[in-house]
């Protein structure tokens, strides 16, 4: 069973609207959460990482959350783009990484 | 600056031929990481390089192995192809080797076995 679960696996909005990505995990303890953007084709690129004392992290339009106590993440997208569309991963490092199944955002105009 | 690069960007091979996949990390950078990225599937560990050293590897067969050069680029191999084989495989590096690091990726490598 996958340790780090994404929901949902896809979303579909449009353009200008606000989103949320969920991420649950049962990696324990661990030392950070990471999510990353991974466009069609390409590798991922870092969005934000957390500590497990941290609650929030935000870069631009990306806002992550996390609840250590109850092992929840989110990323929040805010007045999102066409170019939003992309996997989005979750990922839970303890001494190794483990990496969510991504949700599928399709931002549409 | 460059980023981390990958080599070949494609590779066609047939089932039990053996794949070289090759990574050079961002200048400076000491650790390599091997990601293999199945169709709809999340992105699975292979194996860590720092320092010229495997650190750790995933649940994956010892067909699948690597090295990692004094220049820190990387190799990966894979022995008796099989048809699941085929996949994204990405390279990730680090500055360092602290798990906080963060990994910067490659493009990828898409490998097809027929």
């Amino acid at each position: 069973k996958n340790q780090v679960e994404q929901s949902p696996q896809s979303l579909i909005i449009l353009e200008g609207k606000n989103c949320t990505l969920q991420c649950n995990y049962t990696v324990s303890p661990f030392s950070n959460l990471r999510w990353y953007k991974q466009d069609t084709g390409r590798g991922p690129v870092s969005l934000t990482i957390m500590t497990f004392s941290e609650n929030t992290k935000s870069n631009g339009r990306y806002t992550a959350t996390l609840d250590a106590d109850t092992k929840q993440s989110s990323l929040h997208i805010t007045a999102s783009q066409l170019s939003d569309s992309a996997s989005y991963i979750c990922v839970v490092s303890e001494d190794d990484m483990r990496f969510g199944a991504g949700t599928r955002l399709t931002v549409k105009p | 600056e460059a980023g981390v690069t990958q080599s070949p960007t494609h590779l066609i091979k047939t089932r039990g031929q053996q794949a070289t996949l090759r990574c050079s990390p961002i200048s400076g950078h000491t650790s390599v990481y091997w990601y293999q990225q199945a169709l709809g599937l999340g992105l699975q560990f292979l194996l860590w390089y720092d320092e010229g050293e495997e650190r750790n590897r995933g649940n994956f067969p010892p067909r699948f192995s690597g090295r990692q050069f004094p220049n820190y680029s990387s190799e990966l191999n894979v022995n008796a192809l099989e048809l699941e084989d085929s996949a994204l495989y990405l390279c990730a590096s680090t500055l360092g080797g602290l798990s906080t690091d963060t990994q910067y990726f490659g493009p990828g490598t898409r490998l097809t076995v027929l």
